[in-house]
């Protein structure tokens, strides 16, 4: 399975701007990088994906390297509801729309005031 | 998230019992996952299934579990003859298939075995 390395915690200040970062070194050419979030006690939340341009809406940004090896999302200001597990994903094609999506061990994303 | 619906929210079986855990997915999805995760680790991917068809079975322990997608109904995740080791929460996620990129997940179901 492709996989994802990410860190295991990061912290943040309310309000400033958070990057977390995701390594994919083994994605090839049809992987389509996601990011979920899961709450405590929730199942995860689709956050945003892409392929290989940068990305944005309304709850984050997508900032993915030129060769496609590394993504960062973006959370613009962070709000103690932010506070989570963020996953990277690569998202993997089977055939036709068949795709997987395989969960590494994520970021615990800490916002303090 | 809220479209994907799972049942029971909690479960407790004793060692040996089955458990059957159930899925309704968003309404026109035809794609169902189910994920495994243990206390403080993340997401195990379990099982890939569309109507009638399993499409990857790789993460499905070969013994005492199964999973089905029927024509018409929920799906279903059972376990059968459950142990300690099975407690955990499990997360089942659809989509559309053609077009559908977003997966949405349930609540999941916490097992419990004592």
């Amino acid at each position: 399975d492709a996989k994802t390395t990410q860190p295991n915690s990061m912290e943040s200040n309310e309000e400033e701007p958070v990057h977390l970062p995701c390594n994919h070194s083994t994605i090839s050419g049809t992987d389509y990088i996601h990011w979920y979030r899961q709450l405590p006690s929730q199942g995860p939340e689709y956050v945003i994906h892409g392929l290989t341009s940068n990305v944005n809406n309304r709850m984050a940004s997508l900032a993915i390297a030129e060769d496609r090896k590394s993504s960062t999302l973006i959370l613009h200001r962070a709000t103690l509801r932010d506070a989570a597990v963020y996953y990277c994903i690569l998202r993997v094609l089977y055939t036709g729309t068949a795709s997987k999506l395989t969960f590494g061990t994520g970021t615990r994303l800490q916002v303090t005031l | 998230n809220a479209g994907v619906m799972q049942n029971p929210r909690h479960l407790v079986r004793r060692r040996g019992q089955e458990a059957r855990l159930r899925c309704s997915p968003m309404k026109g999805h035809s794609h169902v996952y189910w994920y495994r995760q243990l206390p403080e680790e993340g997401l195990k991917f379990m099982v890939y299934l569309q109507k009638e068809n399993i499409i990857d079975e790789s993460g499905m322990p070969k013994e005492r579990f199964s999973a089905e997608f029927p024509k018409e109904g929920p799906s279903i995740l059972r376990i059968q003859q459950v142990v300690r080791g099975d407690s955990a929460a499990y997360f089942c996620a659809s989509f559309a298939g053609t077009g559908g990129i977003e997966a949405f997940f349930g609540q999941g179901t916490r097992l419990t075995v004592v």
